[in-house]
């Protein structure tokens, strides 16, 4: 079975730090993988995914098959990323997961000023 | 406003009731979703619809039933025989078809059983 596994519950860095949220994944085949994000009062929306390899918000997300890992990175932390971050990984078609998507555990990161 | 809705955003029942949740989405999405989300244990699924009348059991559907009798509606009603009601529910939703597989979610509803 596919799982999404993001290691750390919480993680805080200061304002202007370098910040990597965590994600490891198992799957057999070629993952797509998502970074979704919820900040505070607002819905859950996608950050980015590795398909596109576009920078969102200064985030990115490196496929890593050799480790199986996502990380999302970003080189200068704004107080305004904080939030909850969630990785996920899509089913593969033809499978009992297809449509699905296995989310992690989520992150929650805290920027202090 | 476009999008998917849910109603209301929080809800409050005594234990013993059951609770109709309300999922509406204008997208013309194929599939929909419920989610329950809970401190320290990310999103778990409780069904889903991939077509308008089916729907499928999630990884914790146990206390929960859903119908799909309209393709913008995906109703979910939280029985008394589920053990820990109270959450967050997210309802999320898909075009099927695309190769795309991102869910857009509503902005959730908090229910408090006590």
């Amino acid at each position: 079975a596919q799982r999404v596994t993001q290691p750390e519950k919480l993680l805080s860095v200061f304002k202007g730090a370098p910040v990597e949220l965590k994600c490891n994944y198992s799957y057999s085949g070629s993952p797509e993988l998502f970074w979704y994000v919820q900040y505070s009062r607002q819905r859950l929306q996608l950050l980015l995914r590795h398909i596109s390899r576009e920078s969102i918000k200064g985030f990115t997300a490196d496929l890593n098959k050799g480790e199986t890992s996502f990380h999302l990175k970003k080189p200068f932390a704004q107080e305004e990323d904080s939030a909850m971050y969630y990785c996920a990984l899509p089913g593969p078609a033809g499978g009992t997961s297809y449509g699905k998507l296995t989310f992690g555990q989520g992150t929650i990161l805290t920027v202090h000023p | 406003d476009g999008g998917i809705t849910q109603s209301p955003k929080y809800l409050f029942r005594k234990e013993g009731q059951n609770v109709t949740l309300s999922c509406e989405q204008n997208l013309n999405h194929d599939a929909m979703y419920w989610y329950r989300q809970d401190p320290g244990q990310g999103l778990r699924l409780i069904y889903y619809s991939q077509i308008v009348n089916d729907f499928q059991k999630g990884d914790i559907a146990e206390g929960y039933s859903v119908s799909r009798e309209k393709k913008e509606s995906f109703p979910l009603t939280v029985t008394s025989a589920q053990k820990n009601p109270t959450a967050f529910y997210l309802c999320a939703s898909r075009q099927v078809g695309t190769g795309d597989y991102e869910q857009y979610f509503g902005p959730g509803t908090r229910l408090t059983v006590t």
